[in-house]
């Protein structure tokens, strides 16, 4: 298996615009996770879906933020309008499972810079 | 609130040394904590985890320790290689009898190993 896919690797936007961010997990597994990473917060679990459906999306920083899977193999977290605040590396990670047990496996991440 | 707080924030060391990395957590209730390795550019990869009756787990040179009842963990690094340069976060997970996982994460120690 290639791994957790992420595209693209890099984005520059310009303040106001839509972005959109993309994710291909590895086949089989049941959940998956997108995390945002910054100097100064570190990483944050914004929302995790188990079997396509959203479990938890209180880590979504505002309605701006939006993240959907439709399928087992694609999701997408979008960014409307997106501000120079949202600039980050944002990862995609699947598992197998949520037991303690099983790892995440993480995308390369996306770096997002908003101007 | 719960938080992670890794030490130290940086640290340099020759090839073939050995490293202590610190983390205490505030997270309660515990259910498991996990190191992670960063490298620059990547997405983190999981070293070790451990639950609360665990107090030492290896992965190679790495050797994660658990002390439940301070609520400390430390990971050690033996006779560091320059492909040790990374950072290494440190994630605790709380137990929740709903099933929700929400980890909190620590915000990485950079290691700079110099030949």
């Amino acid at each position: 298996d290639a791994g957790v896919i992420q595209s693209p690797r890099h984005e520059v936007t310009e303040m106001g615009q839509e972005v959109t961010l993309r994710c291909k997990p590895i086949s089989g597994h049941d959940y998956l996770f997108w995390y945002r990473q910054t100097m100064m917060r570190g990483l944050e679990l914004l929302i995790y879906f188990n079997n396509n459906v959203p479990i938890d999306d209180s880590g979504m920083p505002e309605d701006r933020f939006s993240a959907k899977m439709p399928n087992a193999s694609f999701s997408t977290l979008k960014i409307q309008p997106s501000e120079p605040r949202d600039s980050a590396v944002y990862f995609c990670a699947s598992s197998l499972q949520l037991a303690y047990t099983d790892t995440q496996y993480f995308g390369p991440g996306t770096r997002l810079t908003v101007l | 609130k719960n938080q992670v707080e890794q030490s130290p924030q940086s640290l340099i060391i020759l090839e073939g040394k050995n490293c202590t990395l610190q983390c205490n957590y505030t997270v309660s209730p515990f259910s498991n904590l996990r190191w992670y390795k960063q490298d620059t550019g990547r997405g983190p990869v999981s070293l070790t985890i451990m639950t609360f009756s665990e107090n030492t787990k290896s992965n190679g040179r790495y050797t994660a320790t658990l002390d439940a009842d301070t609520k400390q963990s430390s990971l050690h690094i033996t006779a560091s290689q320059l492909s040790d340069s990374a950072s290494y976060i440190c994630v605790v997970s709380p137990y929740s009898s709903g099933g929700s996982y929400i980890p909190t994460f620590g915000r990485g120690t950079s290691l700079i190993v110099h030949p």
